[in-house]
This record gives structure tokens, sequence and C-alpha cells, in this order.
């Protein structure tokens, strides 16, 4: 079985600063990997995924993810965030040619003025 | 417009009463999903159908119900088995061929209160 730590609820940031949301996972099989985006009252929209190749994945809206085998890590990350990026944000896995994808339980990120 | 369509967008019930909530795609996608998600929580998957007239429980079943007469319509039945149905419903599709496999794409979800 697999599964997903976000290891923090909630990231409060000012506009401007950079920001790193962190997400753990942990498969016994290879897995592709996926940071998604949440507005309130939405659905997910797919922000940028890792499936095999260059560790670092550019995503939309100037976010880019890491992956780190050896720390088994996904860590998403943006140099200088807005205040439209206010948002809920999930990591998640899913085992290579199978259907179901493993959720984390969300970071909501706060952009403050 | 390709896409998913969830509706209704907010959707109220009485306990005790059935509800069916529906889900659409036109991407041409052979699996589709539904996930629950809860306040604080991440999505749990409660039903998914990678073909037409088969479909496979999720972690969280109890209480629902599906079908996949079609391909492009995954309609998800709430049911009064269920204790705690007030949530949020999100419906997802992804291709089983193809450059794609990989990615979900999801609906705009369905917020069921009952009340």
């Amino acid at each position: 079985a697999q599964s997903v730590t976000q290891l923090d609820s909630q990231v409060p940031v000012f506009e401007e600063a950079p920001v790193e949301l962190r997400c753990n996972y942990s498969s016994s099989v290879s897995v592709y990997l996926f940071w998604y985006v949440q507005y309130p009252n939405q659905g997910l929209q797919l922000l940028l995924k890792y499936l095999s190749g260059s560790t670092l994945v550019k995503g939309i809206n100037g976010f880019e993810a890491e992956f780190n085998k050896s720390q088994t890590s996904f860590h998403l990350r943006k140099p200088s965030v807005h205040i439209s990026d206010t948002a809920e944000y999930f990591c998640a896995v899913r085992v290579r040619n199978a259907g179901k994808s493993t959720f984390g339980d969300g970071t909501t990120l706060t952009v403050k003025p | 417009d390709g896409g998913i369509t969830q509706s209704p967008k907010y959707l109220f019930r009485k306990e005790g009463q059935n509800v069916t909530l529906s889900c659409e795609q036109n991407l041409n996608h052979d699996a589709m999903y539904w996930y629950r998600q809860d306040p604080g929580q991440g999505l749990r998957l409660i039903y998914y159908s990678q073909i037409v007239n088969d479909f496979q429980k999720g972690d969280i079943a109890e209480g629902y119900s599906v079908s996949r007469e079609k391909k492009e319509s995954f309609p998800l039945t709430v049911t009064s088995a269920q204790k705690n149905p007030t949530a949020f419903y999100l419906c997802a599709s992804s291709p089983t061929s193809g450059s794609s496999t990989d990615t979900q794409y999801f609906g705009p979800g369905t917020r069921l209160t009952v009340l």
C-alpha cells in the first residue's frame, strides 16, 4: 500500500516570499508523483507531475518540485508567491499501471499582503 | 469544450433519503473515479471504474453505489446507509491508453449537505 504525508497542514507566508510545501511518501513499488491545487469549492487542478527522468519538474503558475528518491520526498516550491496562490495544495502518488491515486491531507497556503 | 461536469454544484437532502450525484465526461476516458473530501482531509476513494459495466470498491465504499452503463457517465448514489454523507464529492477521469494514462482530470465537485 502507498501513503502520503504532507508535513504542514497550514503554511502562512507573505506576498513575494519563497515557499516550500513538503510531501513525503512511502511505497514498495514505483510510483508517479503529483501536486494538485484546489481553490475554494472547486475541483483539483494539476500543477505538475513526476513520471521519470529529471528529478526537478516545473509546473504551471511558477511552481516546481523536486523528486528525491532516497528521502522519498516530493517537495513543492515557488520562489515568489502571489496573493492568488492562496489555496489548498495536495500531494498524490499513483502506482504505475494502476488506476488509483493516494492523496495527502492537504496543505493550506495562505499568502498575506 | 472537453471536460468533466458534475451536477448539481450544491445539493441538500433530508436524512434517510437516497441521492444521486451526476458525473459526465466528454474526454473519451475509459477510467472514472469518485472521491469524497472532508474538511482538513485529503481525498478518499469511494469507487472507480476502468471500463464500461465494471467497477471496483475504493477505500470507503460502504453506503454508496455506482453504475457504469455508458463510457461518459458514472453516477454515484449516496444511500441512507451512509452514516455521515455530508461532504464534498469529486469525480475524476483518466485515459487508460496513450501518453497521459498517469493523469487524472477532476470535475468541479458537488457539495452535499444532509439536513
